[in-house]
């Protein structure tokens, strides 16, 4: 089944400043890559996504990255802000069979002032 | 614009009790997940439906049956409850587009059960 590796599991950066996080997925038949944000004791929230046959999407100051060939996928935050301290998971699925999500180990986010 | 829905929010159960998750999808949509989520854990898939079929299993317990109804509400049934059931229980649900399948899932804002 699908595995996917999520780095680092902690990043405190400081208001103003970029943070990324680094995905890996071991399913080549893996095709659909969303991002979670989930703040304590809530519902994860879909931020951003990505589809196999595009290599960078871009929303405000969100934007995801995918390498297919190296099946490695990353997310860009830039301009930080306190509230967008979370916890933050990738996850990896296929699209038309079995669509469940596999999600990384999720990254903890800090942003300070 | 209308969410996943489910309930109760919260549940206390003694050890080897029953319990009854339910989940109302976004209205027009045909699939749901059930995810648990331990402390400090990624969400693990347990089962999805679609057009009120089994469509994936996941880590579920035998311990533990779904189904959705022909409404689509889908409701998680646990018998012979466990202390390490105690998690956040995720109901998810999508639309199938012919094009690219099931895909974006939407997270209902879960139930909290407490087993004692």
């Amino acid at each position: 089944g699908e595995n996917v590796e999520q780095h680092p599991s902690t990043l405190s950066v400081q208001e103003g400043d970029s943070a990324v996080i680094k995905c890996t997925y071991s399913d080549s038949a893996s095709n659909y890559f969303p991002w979670y944000k989930q703040e304590l004791g809530k519902r994860p929230q879909l931020i951003i996504d990505i589809r196999s046959n595009v290599g960078e999407k871009k929303d405000q100051r969100i934007a995801v990255t995918l390498n297919k060939t190296a099946k490695h996928f990353s997310l860009h935050i830039t301009e930080t802000q306190p509230e967008d301290s979370a916890v933050y998971f990738c996850a990896a699925s296929r699209t038309g069979t079995a669509s469940k999500l596999t999600f990384g180990t999720g990254t903890r986010l800090q942003v300070t002032l | 614009a209308a969410g996943v829905i489910q309930s109760p929010r919260h549940l206390i159960k003694e050890k080897r009790e029953t319990a009854t998750l339910k989940c109302y999808p976004i209205p027009r949509h045909d699939t749901v997940y059930w995810y648990q989520q331990g402390p400090g854990q990624d969400p693990q898939f347990l089962i999805s439906f679609y057009e009120k079929m089994q469509s994936d299993k996941g880590s579920i317990p035998d311990r533990f049956s779904a189904q959705q109804f022909s409404d689509y509400h889908s409701e998680l049934n646990m018998s012979s409850l466990e202390l390490g059931d105690s998690a956040l229980y995720f109901c998810a649900s999508s639309l199938t587009q012919r094009d690219r399948g099931r895909e974006t899932q939407y997270f209902g804002p879960g139930t909290r059960l407490l087993v004692l």
